[in-house]
């Protein structure tokens, strides 16, 4: 009975390739979202999707693609990969859209760029 | 240990203290507050939130306190346990504009001694 599941936990992959990352969520949430991790464990967020739809997207390369295929599910692309592309991903998602709700976790993927 | 190299605050104290974490955020405008609890190798897990209508709420073992005149939240866990070493983070959501997405502070690392 997970709530929101990330696969893979773990990924290493060589500069210049291209990788995703799935997310799926079982709580009938609307919104979902990404956030990138990085060594200081300061947490950013990258996107988020309200029924399908982009909602934010903030400054972040345009070799990251997200992908929406339905409310329970939004998936991260990202094309070639770079040293600074090493973190720990997550996806989350709430009830509603906006900040004032409580956001449920995943349990994180760690990408690994060598 | 886990911190080497972090940078993160860091809060040592022995088993059955009680704790208190303190957040600064820098927005007048935020009108909500949430503290997650991040276990080594987890994602963030909701602990406890306040609305900026209250200053002070209080949960399971967990107190928050919001302070607007100075803008600082603080999160107290009474009889601090071995399982409540973790690294805390505050996170605010700011008002205006989008009002989508809840901001995340720098977290700060309890370790609790048996």
């Amino acid at each position: 009975d997970t709530a929101v599941s990330q696969t893979p936990k773990y990924l290493v992959t060589q500069m210049g390739n291209d990788k995703s990352i799935k997310c799926e969520q079982n709580l009938g949430h609307d919104t979902m979202y990404w956030y990138k991790q990085d060594s200081k464990k300061f947490l950013k967020i990258m996107f988020s999707y309200n029924n399908k739809e982009l909602i934010i997207n903030e400054t972040v390369p345009n070799r990251f693609s997200p992908k929406s295929p339905d409310k329970a599910h939004l998936n991260l692309h990202i094309n070639s990969l770079e040293l600074g592309d090493s973190a720990v991903y997550f996806c989350a998602s709430s009830p509603g859209v906006g900040g004032s709700y409580e956001q449920y976790f995943g349990p994180g993927t760690r990408l690994t760029v060598t | 240990g886990e911190s080497v190299g972090l940078h993160l605050p860091t809060l040592s104290v022995q088993e059955g203290d009680n704790s208190i974490i303190n957040c600064a955020y820098s927005n007048s405008a935020s009108d909500y507050f949430i503290w997650y609890k991040q276990e080594s190798g987890k994602g963030p897990q909701f602990i406890i939130d306040i609305r900026s209508n209250m200053d002070k709420r209080q949960g399971q073992r967990v107190t928050v306190l919001l302070n607007k005149t100075v803008k600082h939240l603080s999160l107290q866990i009474a009889a601090t346990q071995p399982g409540d070493s973790a690294v805390y983070f505050c996170a605010e959501n700011r008002s205006g504009g989008s009002n989508y997405k809840l901001t995340f502070g720098k977290g700060t690392l309890l370790t609790v001694n048996p």
